[in-house]
């Protein structure tokens, strides 16, 4: 199975910071990635896929980047809102769609 | 507007089965993939596995072969997801999700939560 990394784990920004998460995955997924955004207590929001294209209704500060095994995922100007737990996931080989593990986005 | 509406919440004891339904409204059944995933308190989403409700083919993560189970009813627009042996590992919400863009998971639902406890 294709395993995916994320890092950081957690990171603390401000209102209006430049915040960059990384993937990797354990080989080439090409561009057969996804990135989702997780608030507590609801169901994960697909934001991009096919590692840069932006889903419909997604703000354009969101923006993902990369392909092969390594990708990221960039908020231009981070606002209130964007105050969450991000996800990559692979969909490269049908199964499974493999989830990383997550990086959680939080005040400083 | 796509509606996903699941079970509500189960407590089961080490050892007993769970089936957790998925009811879809709002659109066509058997023309899109549901996905079935789970995430335990306060950790990341684990993917089970999918069906495809127009045939009812199913793949799912090697670590769940064997004790999982997805099926679909076409008659009420409803898949299931049974998961058997359960152990208190197995405690977390599981949550559908109806396909979208390039087979992701688009549309959720509200989530079940499964507690495996003595």
């Amino acid at each position: 199975d294709i395993q995916m990394t994320q890092s950081p784990s957690t990171l603390s920004a401000s209102v209006g910071d430049r915040v960059t998460i990384t993937c990797r995955a354990s080989q080439s997924i090409s561009s057969w990635l996804a990135w989702y955004q997780q608030k507590p207590g609801k169901a994960p929001k697909l934001l991009i896929y096919k590692a840069s294209s932006l889903e419909s209704g997604v703000p354009s500060r969101f923006s993902g980047s990369g392909s092969g095994t390594e990708f990221t995922l960039t908020i231009s100007s981070l606002q209130p809102d964007d105050f969450a737990t991000y996800y990559c996931q692979q969909y490269n080989s049908y199964s499974p769609f493999t989830f990383g593990p997550g990086t959680k986005v939080d005040i400083k | 507007q796509v509606q996903l509406v699941q079970s509500g919440a189960e407590v089961k004891k080490p050892g007993a089965s769970v089936k957790v339904s998925c009811k879809a409204s709002g659109y066509t059944f058997t023309s899109y993939y549901m996905h079935w995933v789970r995430q335990a308190p306060g950790q990341g989403l684990e993917w089970m596995g999918i069906i495809n409700p127009s045939g009812g083919s199913t793949s799912y993560a090697q670590k769940f072969q064997g004790r999982v189970t997805m099926t679909r009813d076409t008659s009420t627009s409803t898949v299931y997801m049974e998961l058997s042996s359960l152990r208190s590992e197995d405690t977390a919400v599981y949550y559908c999700a109806r396909s979208m863009i390039a087979s992701l998971p688009g549309y959720w639902g509200q989530g079940t939560l499964v507690t495996v406890s003595s």
